[in-house]
């Protein structure tokens, strides 16, 4: 079946690095466009970053542009979120989903950036 | 950044009965290709978010029929006919008509 699996979240010190993965199976990867989604504590769902299926367009919200980066590897069935500089409003739930509208969620991974 | 409005942020109700949850788009959601990319996602406690309805008012699969989605424009409604217990969780309302970026509501908490 659909699957998505989150990994490569933990405990961070403010400005170091973290990246998180989302490896997919039971659908062709290569044809969906993904996207990463984070919750912080007793918060609402921030959208991060998507990527085209063919890696051709990326974005990122504002208040990650500049440090975070979303890459995918189509031959490993994996995307990528590369965070850079975190600080400590980026602790969240880090969620990876599949497509523009969002049809199929992992059950996340957690990230706390804390001195 | 269209800003996505949910009401009522908090929705107490009596299982068996109706609920209703608004949602509110400060620019219309209709695309060019003539489609409402307006989704609805429901969040079970400790579960992560799932897909109940897209496209204003198609339900995904396995969603049970009590969940109906209409509106259009800049007004939606995710209704529920029927309030059962697994029903509690948060709801959100998500646009990606216009995007970057997609913009979520506050989300609805549901409390029987």
């Amino acid at each position: 079946q659909v699957q998505l699996v989150e990994s490569g979240g933990g405990v961070v010190q403010p400005g170091r690095s973290l990246r998180l993965s989302c490896t997919v199976s039971g659908f062709t990867f290569s044809i969906y466009g993904m996207q990463w989604v984070r919750q912080a504590p007793g918060k609402g769902l921030e959208w991060v970053a998507v990527i085209w299926h063919d890696g051709s367009n990326k974005y990122h919200a504002d208040s990650v542009k500049g440090r975070f980066t979303i890459s995918r590897d189509d031959s490993k069935n994996t995307l990528y979120l590369q965070m850079n500089s975190l600080r400590a409003e980026d602790t969240a739930v880090y969620y990876c989903a599949r497509d523009l509208e969002m049809s199929v969620w992992g059950q996340g991974t957690t990230v706390i950036v804390s001195s | 950044d269209v800003v996505m409005t949910q009401s009522p942020l908090s929705l107490p109700v009596t299982l068996g009965q109706p609920a209703s949850i608004s949602c509110r788009s400060s620019q219309s959601l209709v695309y060019s290709d003539g489609n409402t990319y307006l989704n609805w996602f429901q969040q079970r406690p400790g579960q992560s978010p799932r897909r109940l309805i897209y496209k204003v008012s198609i339900r995904d699969s396995g969603v049970p029929d009590r969940f109906s989605g209409s509106g259009s424009g800049t007004d939606f409604t995710l209704k529920i006919s029927r309030v059962e217990a697994e029903d509690v969780g948060v709801y959100y309302c998500m646009q990606c008509t216009h995007s970057p970026p997609i913009t979520f509501g506050q989300g609805t908490r549901l409390e029987i």
